[in-house]
Order: C-alpha cells, then sequence, then structure tokens
C-alpha cells in the first residue's frame, strides 16, 4: 500500500523558506492529489494546499503569498516551501494522500523556526 | 475562512454510539459532498476515518460511519471501544478552492 514520508530541515532561521519533501512508496502519484497540512504544538490541523499529480495546485489563501508545492513523478516526491517563515510557522508537518480510496497519511516531521 | 465548528468534548460508554457534528456554511460542509473525518491518537499521525461524507478508505472498521444534513456534517462511532478514545477532526472542501478543518473534539471513553 501506498506510503509517505516526510524529510527535511527540522530547524530554520526566521525570515528563511521552510523546504520538505514527501517521499511516496507503493504507488503512482500521477493520477492523484497530494496534500500539505500542519499542527502546531497542542493545536488543531491547518490546511496549507494540495498538489496534483500532474502539478495544478490549490493553496489556503493565507499561505497564498508565501506557499509554493511542486511534484516529481519520475522520484516519486512532492515538496513544500514556504517562504519568509516565523515562530508562528512551527508546527509538526504532514503529507497525505488525499484523493481515491486508500489516502495515508505520513508520520510528520517537526519544524521549529528559531535563530 | 473560519474553522468549522465541532463540540470540545464528547463522552460515552464501552458499547454505546456517539456522534460527533461539525457545523460550517453554504460555502464548505453544505455546499460539497466533500466531508472528511480524521482520527488522531496522542503522538501520532491523523487517520482518515470517512472521506466524501460518508465513505470509509480500506481497512477502516465499519463501526465509523458519516453523514451530512445541510450544514452539519456527522461522524457516529458504534460500539464504542477503549481503543476509539482520541481526537477527532472534520474536513471540508470550500467555495474558495481550499480546504478547512474543525477544532476537534477529544472523545473520551468512560
Amino acid at each position: 500500500q501506498v506510503q509517505l514520508q516526510e524529510s527535511g530541515p527540522g530547524l530554520v532561521k526566521p525570515s528563511e523558506t521552510l523546504s520538505l519533501t514527501c517521499s511516496v512508496s507503493g504507488g503512482s502519484m500521477s493520477s492523484f492529489y497530494w496534500s500539505w497540512i500542519r499542527q502546531p504544538a497542542g493545536k488543531g490541523l491547518e490546511w496549507i494546499g494540495r498538489i496534483y499529480g500532474t502539478g495544478s495546485t490549490n493553496y489556503n489563501p493565507s499561505f497564498k503569498s508565501r506557499v509554493t508545492m511542486s511534484v516529481d513523478t519520475s522520484k516519486n516526491q512532492v515538496s513544500l516551501r514556504l517562504s519568509s517563515v516565523s515562530a508562528a510557522d512551527t508546527a509538526i508537518y504532514y503529507c497525505a494522500k488525499s484523493s481515491g480510496s486508500s489516502r495515508p497519511w505520513g508520520q510528520g516531521t517537526l519544524v521549529t523556526v528559531s535563530s | 475562512q473560519s474553522a468549522l465548528t465541532q463540540p470540545a468534548s464528547v463522552s460515552g460508554s464501552p458499547g454505546q454510539s456517539i456522534t460527533i457534528s461539525c457545523t460550517g456554511s453554504s460555502s464548505d460542509v453544505g455546499g460539497y459532498n466533500y466531508v472528511s473525518w480524521y482520527q488522531q491518537h496522542p503522538g501520532k499521525a491523523p487517520k482518515v476515518l470517512i472521506y466524501d461524507v460518508s465513505n470509509r478508505p480500506s481497512g477502516v472498521s465499519n463501526r465509523f460511519s458519516g453523514s451530512k444534513s445541510g450544514n452539519t456534517a456527522s461522524l457516529t462511532i458504534s460500539g464504542l471501544q477503549a481503543e476509539d478514545e482520541a481526537e477527532y477532526y472534520c474536513g471540508s472542501w470550500t467555495s474558495s478552492s481550499s480546504a478547512i478543518f474543525g477544532g476537534g473534539t477529544k472523545l473520551t471513553v468512560l
């Protein structure tokens, strides 16, 4: 079955760009949506955006000016870039398969924004 | 856009059924059949229980069911078990071509 694994720096400095990768195994990427969601410690879920396997995107208006998602089907990877980060962007970041009858999430990766 | 409204907490005894509500508007829950429900145990990643209002991903117990009426979606858990104690979130597609989550509901199994 499809499995997802997030990876990237666990510490990012304020004003810099957060970059994460989601590696997908066990299935095709091209005909599905892939989402990024984050969760600050002790708080609820926040949808960041999604990307289709062909590259079309939808973003949360709250992030629209700072977020970029991309997909590389040859590497089975989805990427997230969030620019101009601040302490408010400290959270666990999850990637998830968000279409089809199987919708697994990755285990998440903690990103801390601090100097 | 405001988060969907869920009760902060619900509780039930083993074997009972409970329902968690998720209230939005005609711009999200009421306007689309794209409501999902998620279960999250402490320290774990969320797991999809229901998608598209009432569909269960493969492997999810049929004790979990979803429905929608107007601007309110509901998750029902029947035959409550101790392992169901967790945080539950709803989510919906919106007219802004984005998704939104509820604030979460803590389920306590008495």
